[in-house]
């Protein structure tokens, strides 16, 4: 079967720092690039970041961007996000999510995992 | 305030059709055929529905079709059952410093 699982969520105090964690397992990870989405308490989903197959194109939301790093590993079929001067309103749970396409993107994601909550505050 | 304008909410009886649009601009729906319908139950992660624009995964009720004209996507649920009722997203690529861009979701209630 194929899986995302995260992990790495928590409380945080805001300035902080957190790393997610995304395992991958039942498909090639490889082969598809991956992306970060949030979606804050009650609140609608929000695009985060997307990492190509081979790690060699990261693009950001603008929210996130100068304070996220969006990473993989291909030989621990992992993908991470690496969040740092976290805020208030960074509050959310984080699905990791495998764009369906296959090597390059075209934008919908057809495997989300089940995310992992993440509280920023005092 | 969304990249993508929805409806907050839509209802039918079982067996109604309805339909959900979203609302973009020429620099996302308008632009690319990168439209995806992503449906959400309660503390769930969102599934996939529709992607671009009008493609179903495998495994999606043949009930469920996208379409879209000009800079508005549409959702469209056929045959409505009280499995239906969930929060419904649309999604985009779009050609700012964005890249994607969701709508702010619909929630589906099944009368």
């Amino acid at each position: 079967q194929v899986h995302l699982v995260e992990s790495g969520g928590g409380v945080v105090q805001p300035g902080r720092s957190l790393r997610l964690s995304c395992a991958a397992s039942g498909f090639s990870f490889g082969t598809y690039s991956m992306q970060w989405v949030r979606q804050a308490p009650g609140k609608g989903l929000e695009w985060v970041a997307v990492i190509w197959y081979d790690g060699g194109v990261k693009y950001y939301a603008d929210s996130v961007k100068g304070r996220f790093t969006i990473s993989r590993d291909n030989s621990k079929n992992t993908l991470y996000l690496q969040m740092d001067s976290l805020r208030a309103d960074d509050t959310a749970v984080y699905y990791c999510a495998r764009d369906g396409y296959g090597y390059g993107c075209h934008w919908y994601l057809d495997l989300w995992g089940r995310g992992t909550l993440v509280t920023v505050s005092s | 305030q969304s990249a993508l304008t929805q409806p907050a909410s839509v209802s039918g009886s079982p067996g109604q059709s309805i339909t959900i649009s979203c609302t973009g601009t020429s620099s996302d729906i308008g632009a690319y055929d990168y439209v995806s319908w992503y449906q959400q139950d309660p503390g769930k992660a969102p599934k996939l529905m529709i992607y671009d624009v009008t493609n179903r995964p495998s495994g999606v009720s043949n009930r469920f079709s996208g379409s879209k004209s000009g800079n508005t996507a549409s959702l469209t649920i056929s045959g409505l059952q009280g499995e239906d009722e969930a929060d419904y997203y649309c999604s985009s690529f779009t050609t700012t410093n964005t890249y994607v861009v969701f709508g702010g979701g619909t929630k589906l209630t099944v009368l």
